[in-house]
């Protein structure tokens, strides 16, 4: 399966943004979704997983949900800030292997 | 705290091998499930490869089966990635992940990252 994300999104500070990511086949259900953040230059962190789980350290303004209804899960970032520009995937994984999605590259401007 | 520190890249001629190694700290090392990832030049990220905490099972993306071998030395703490059979595509920055969970239920959940070890695949 695939998991289908935007190119790109862009919003204002203090704003909230939601990307969303779509799995292709089978239900966004059957297996956990994650979410992680990469600032340019650095590497990955993740800021959700299990659908919604938070590790140690990252801010509340971050959220992740699932819909079923349209088979997708979605990252949502209150209080913008500009620090919270950074390149965002979604990762779920089947059969025991790994699947990203193809990057969000969120402007905050 | 959880650290994961990758070494063992550099430039390799097509057709050749190389090992990459990630060295744990702050954790129980024989009681997680580790990933390695990959990320192209510009590219997104490619998940590569899972080996269980006992190293008895593993799972590999089709892109690198066959040649790509990955594997765990409990005793010394050690994560490893043998790369036989370079390609150019290949070519990528290559991290290794620890999932959030101890012991083993066939997932990919990614909650801890090293900071990479990159690999260049050229003539």
């Amino acid at each position: 399966f695939m998991l289908t994300q935007p190119h790109s999104v862009s919003e204002s500070p203090g704003k909230t943004v939601t990307i969303s990511c779509t799995r292709s086949s089978g239900s966004i259900t059957r297996n956990y979704v994650q979410w992680c953040q990469q600032r340019p230059g650095s590497s990955p962190t993740t800021i959700i997983y299990e659908d919604r789980q938070r590790p140690s350290g990252v801010p509340d303004r971050f959220s992740g949900s699932i819909d079923s209804s349209s088979n997708s899960a979605s990252l949502t970032i209150s209080g913008l800030k500009t620090e919270d520009e950074a390149d965002y995937y979604c990762q779920s994984y089947d059969n025991g292997r790994g699947v990203f999605g193809g990057g969000t590259k969120l402007t905050v401007l | 705290q959880v650290q994961l520190v990758e070494s063992g890249g550099g430039v390799v001629q097509p057709g050749r091998s190389l090992r990459l190694s990630c060295t744990p700290s702050g954790f129980t090392f024989s009681s997680f499930a580790l990933h390695w990832v990959r990320q192209a030049p510009g590219k997104g990220l490619e998940w590569v490869a899972v080996i269980s905490y006992d190293g008895t099972k593993n799972y590999y993306a089709d892109s690198v089966k066959g040649r790509f071998t990955i594997s765990r030395d409990n005793s010394n703490n050690t994560l490893h990635l043998q790369m036989n059979s370079l390609r150019i595509e290949d070519t990528a920055v290559y991290y290794c992940a620890r999932d959030p969970s101890s012991g083993w239920a066939g997932r990919v959940i990614l909650a801890f990252w090293g900071q990479g070890t990159p690999v260049t695949v050229s003539s």
